[in-house]
């Protein structure tokens, strides 16, 4: 039973090129969550969307940055025009219902490196 | 909204001794409280939570406590192995959100054989 899959696990970029993110949620979850962790912090969320629908951004730089979550394939987070600052961790979640306090489950997220 | 404090940010315990790290929340409508462990290169995974309608919970050698009155809860290990060696975050949950957990800053726990 996999578990939240995302790709790529390094993803190196020069100033001023786009990244694009990818998380596969667990099967049977259409809850997902990203979160950004900067080294020797905690994590910080993001963005949380249901399959088409973003339900809650306020975590996200409202520019250059984007998230999708489409009806079929993978969450995408989109980093237009990047800079060196977001250099750091990003981690996906899932969760089966979205409920109120329900357990998130994290994947192994992937390291973006800007040159 | 709310702010999460850790400590302490690094932990050396010898293997079979105990290990407590304690965290504080300022939202006082948070009511769920997981705890995360990260090994190196992995992502965090869910180990233990607790909700705010109990005052503690215990799952083999973990167990965590939360006082709501003075807005702390800790996590405790016994018998510590050294693959207990980790990054471990404490999270809140205030109740109007949906899975949006605000993190401590982490606890790197180094058990020495």
């Amino acid at each position: 039973n996999a578990g939240v899959m995302q790709n790529p696990r390094h993803l190196v970029r020069r100033r001023g090129q786009e990244a694009r993110l990818r998380c596969s949620p667990m099967k049977g979850h259409s809850h997902v969550y990203w979160y950004r962790q900067l080294p020797e912090e905690g994590l910080k969320f993001m963005v949380y969307l249901q399959k088409e629908n973003i339900i809650d951004e306020s975590g996200m730089p409202k520019e250059r940055f984007s998230a999708e979550f489409p009806k079929e394939g993978p969450s995408i987070l989109r980093i237009q025009q990047v800079v060196r600052g977001d250099s750091a961790a990003y981690f996906c979640a899932s969760s089966p219902s979205g409920g109120r306090n329900e357990k998130l489950f994290f994947g192994s997220g992937t390291q973006l490196s800007v040159l | 909204g709310e702010n999460v404090e850790q400590h302490p940010s690094t932990l050396s315990v010898q293997e079979g001794d105990s290990a407590v790290i304690k965290c504080t929340y300022s939202d006082s409508a948070s009511n769920y409280f997981p705890w995360y462990k990260q090994e190196l290169g992995k992502g965090p995974q869910l180990i233990i939570d607790i909700r705010s309608n109990v005052g503690e919970k215990k799952d083999q050698r973990i167990a965590v406590t939360l006082n709501k009155t003075a807005k702390h809860f800790s996590l405790h290990i016994t018998e510590t192995q050294p693959e207990d060696s980790a990054v471990y975050f404490c999270a809140a949950s205030p109740t109007d959100s949906w899975g949006k957990l605000q993190f401590g800053a982490g606890t790197q726990v180094v058990v020495t054989p």
